[in-house]
């Protein structure tokens, strides 16, 4: 089993949706996880942190984590074309807390 | 404005080439990180760096050479390479290497190899 799975993509969504970006992990003793956004071309760039389960929220972002069931979500409101993008999931594994990614996942949002 | 800086942005080399990529961060962070991207992979780990000090070494074959001379410079050093390890080639860092804190990475390094 992979540490970290992000759903198979691409997404796409009209403008003005909620994208739902969905990701689970395998090691039961994740404590850090994150959520990064990179444009084709770019390096990733940091969009939400969560340590702890429930919902996290930031403008149109909210992260929500639950580690009973070991996934973590990104939820982007009101989608915009701007928002096109990979969006990688990450989650410290292991003792020696380890950042792992997910393969990332393209989204992208229609006009 | 990334905070992370690296150079060269792009990088072509032959096999028998030797080549360095540099990375400076001014974030004030302890710890810095290699990572390689490559299409269709996560991201992949390769050495991390905590107060100039490796603690992570992920199996990554001996042609690749990274060297910290203190808490803000990273390099690492390529020699022989190989075609597959054509990539984009990562630079972050972090306040701490625990895990905790969030990364920040560089613009990165394409490298082809030819």
């Amino acid at each position: 089993q992979k540490e970290v799975e992000q759903n198979s993509g691409p997404l796409s969504v009209p403008e003005g949706a909620i994208a739902s970006l969905n990701c689970t992990y395998s090691d039961r003793g994740s404590q850090s996880f994150f959520w990064y956004r990179q444009y084709s071309g770019k390096s990733p760039e940091l969009i939400m942190s969560i340590y702890s389960n429930g919902d996290k929220e930031d403008g149109r972002f909210t992260a929500q984590l639950n580690k009973a069931s070991q996934y973590v979500s990104l939820l982007i409101r009101d989608s915009q074309p701007s928002d096109s993008a990979t969006y990688l999931c990450a989650v410290t594994t292991g003792a020696n807390s380890k950042l792992t990614f997910g393969k990332g996942i393209t989204l992208s949002v229609r006009p | 404005e990334t905070g992370v800086t690296q150079t060269p942005r792009h990088l072509v080399m032959g096999m028998t080439n030797k080549k360095s990529l540099k990375c400076e961060q001014h974030l004030g962070h302890n710890a810095m990180y290699w990572y390689k991207q490559s299409a269709k992979k996560p991201l992949e780990l390769m050495f991390v760096y905590s107060l100039e000090e490796r603690v992570e070494n992920n199996s990554v074959p001996s042609r690749f050479s990274p060297e910290c001379p203190n808490s803000s410079h990273l390099f690492l050093h390529l020699h022989t390479l190989q075609p597959e390890d054509s990539a984009l080639y990562l630079c972050a860092s972090s306040q701490d290497s625990q895990g905790h804190s969030p990364l920040h990475f560089g613009n990165g390094t394409r490298l082809t190899v030819t």
